[in-house]
C-alpha cells in the first residue's frame, strides 16, 4: 500500500474482554514498531519486528499484551483482559530496513494509529 | 539513547521562520539527530536528520552546534499546518536501537 495502514481506527470495548488491532506495514518494509501514546504523553515503545521475528519486546507492558507478524507483512497486537489503563492510541510503524542502518533506512513511517477505549 | 531537552511549547506567526531548540549535551561521537513532528491525531512524521554537518530538505533544515551539544530545527516560512508536536531525538547510527520519543514542542503557529 501508500502508506502504513491501522484497523480498526477506533475500538471500544469493555474492561475484560480481549482485542485485536491491526497494522499493514509498507510493502517491502521488513521493520515493524509498535508504540503508544496515553492521552497527552508521549510514545511508548512497545515490541520491534524484524521479519516475523521480535528481537526486541522490552517495552510490552504486561504478559497480557502480545504481538505477531505473519509472512514478514502484517502484525496484530492482541491485548488480553482490557484494563482501563490500556486506553490509547495504538501506532504502528514500518522502516525499510531495522534502525542501526544509514541514510534513507533511518525513517520510520507511522500509520494513523487505533484509538482503544476500555469502559 | 542520549536525553534531549526541548521546550514544552512555542508559538510563531504565519509565514515567519519557526526555529526549534533542541538541547543534547550528553550526545555521543556516533549519535544522530532526529527530528520527527506529529499533527494531531496523525501518526509521526519524519523530517530530517544529521550527524554533524547542517543539513536540508523540502520540509527544513537541521543546524548542529559546532560541539553538537545543541541543534535547531528551522521551518523558514511556517504554514498554519505546521502547527504540530515537534520531537528531537538523538540515537546511535549502528547496531538496533529504537526511537524514544519524550514530550517534544508543541509548535502553535497562528494567522
Amino acid at each position: 500500500g501508500a502508506g502504513v495502514s491501522q484497523s480498526p481506527s477506533n475500538k471500544v470495548t469493555e474492561k475484560g474482554k480481549d482485542v485485536e488491532l491491526r497494522c499493514d506495514p509498507i510493502s517491502g518494509h521488513t521493520a515493524l514498531y509498535w508504540y503508544r501514546q496515553s492521552l497527552g504523553q508521549g510514545l511508548e515503545f512497545l515490541i520491534y519486528f524484524q521479519g516475523n521475528s521480535a528481537p526486541d519486546k522490552s517495552g510490552l507492558p504486561s504478559d497480557r499484551f502480545s504481538a505477531e507478524r505473519t509472512g514478514g507483512s502484517v502484525s496484530t497486537l492482541t491485548i488480553q483482559r482490557t484494563q482501563q489503563e490500556d486506553s490509547a492510541v495504538y501506532l504502528c510503524a514500518s522502516s525499510l530496513a531495522p534502525l542501526g542502518g544509514l541514510g534513507i533506512q533511518e525513517k520510520l513511517f507511522f500509520g494513523s494509529g487505533t484509538q482503544l477505549s476500555v469502559l | 539513547d542520549a536525553k534531549t531537552t526541548q521546550p514544552p511549547s512555542m508559538d510563531c506567526a504565519e509565514g515567519r521562520a519557526a526555529n526549534l531548540p533542541c538541547n543534547h549535551s550528553t550526545i555521543s561521537g556516533n549519535e544522530y539527530v532526529y527530528w520527527y513532528r506529529q499533527i494531531h491525531s496523525q501518526g509521526p512524521q519524519y523530517i530530517i536528520h544529521g550527524l554533524k554537518n547542517n543539513e536540508t530538505n523540502e520540509m527544513a533544515s537541521l543546524i548542529i552546534t559546532e560541539d553538537r551539544k545543541s541543534s535547531t530545527l528551522i521551518l523558514p516560512h511556517a504554514t498554519l499546518r505546521d502547527t504540530a508536536v515537534y520531537y528531537c531525538i538523538v540515537r546511535v547510527n549502528s547496531g538496533y536501537s529504537t526511537l524514544t520519543f519524550g514530550k517534544g514542542t508543541m509548535l502553535l503557529v497562528s494567522p
